[in-house]
């Protein structure tokens, strides 16, 4: 497709379960955002790939949050030990490139967990 | 440290007529981007429009326009004519150090 891929689109897991998250974004996109978006709220930044170097990961909230995007394509974002507060639509985006700051990112449709 | 207020939690309109959505942002930096998104019920995020910081004229796209006032840091979204399909939620955003930073959206209602 053309468009920002993620899946899967809602992931239901017990508290204390690891979950990994992914994000295929538009191919030849250099940069990759992933944000955390709780309800009625905008979208929260977690963490900015540009290719496979984790420039920003200064938005993810605890060290339980791990992303990773190996080979400049494909991003997981991975969840350990989940707690009830992580329960939120995680949104990855990508853009053309990072450093140029008319580039709007284009979402995908985002992952929906719930923590019980 | 806020970067993007939308002051409007929500906002009703009457269908056909133009409605202006508000935004204003906090950097020092002289270089930035400012886009609009909008968010329906089904969770997609829609670019709308984008504004750079030293464009000289508003931008424009179709039925959406914005109201850029840089000495006054506000970036308002107008949109004329208003349509049924116009209701969802729309985020204001801005581009600086590598990160975009959203506000907290304004959930438009239009209304037939």
């Amino acid at each position: 497709g053309a468009g920002v891929s993620q899946s899967p689109r809602y992931k239901v897991a017990k508290r204390g379960q690891d979950v990994a998250l992914r994000c295929d974004p538009i191919s030849g996109h250099v940069s990759l955002f992933w944000y955390q978006q709780a309800l009625g709220q905008g979208p929260e930044f977690l963490t900015y790939f540009q290719n496979e170097a984790q420039l920003d990961k200064s938005g993810l909230p605890s060290d339980r949050f791990f992303a990773e995007r190996p080979e400049g394509s494909v991003s997981t974002l991975k969840i350990q030990r989940t707690q009830q507060e992580d329960s939120a639509v995680y949104l990855c985006a990508s853009s053309l490139s990072g450093r140029d700051s008319n580039q709007p990112q284009h979402f995908g449709d985002g992952t929906r967990l719930s923590i019980l | 440290a806020q970067k993007i207020t939308q002051t409007q939690p929500g906002m009703f309109v009457q269908e056909k007529e133009a409605v202006t959505l508000d935004c204003t942002y906090d950097t020092s930096d002289p270089s930035y981007g400012l886009f609009w998104y909008k968010q329906p019920s089904s969770g997609e995020m829609i670019f709308l429009i984008y504004q750079g910081s030293y464009d000289q004229q508003n931008a424009t796209e179709g039925r959406y326009s914005l109201n850029f006032q840089k000495a006054r840091k506000s970036a308002n979204l107008v949109i004329s004519a208003s349509q049924l399909g116009d209701s969802a939620m729309y985020f204001c955003a801005m581009y600086n150090f590598n990160k975009f930073y959203f506000g907290s959206g304004t959930k438009l209602n239009v209304k037939p």
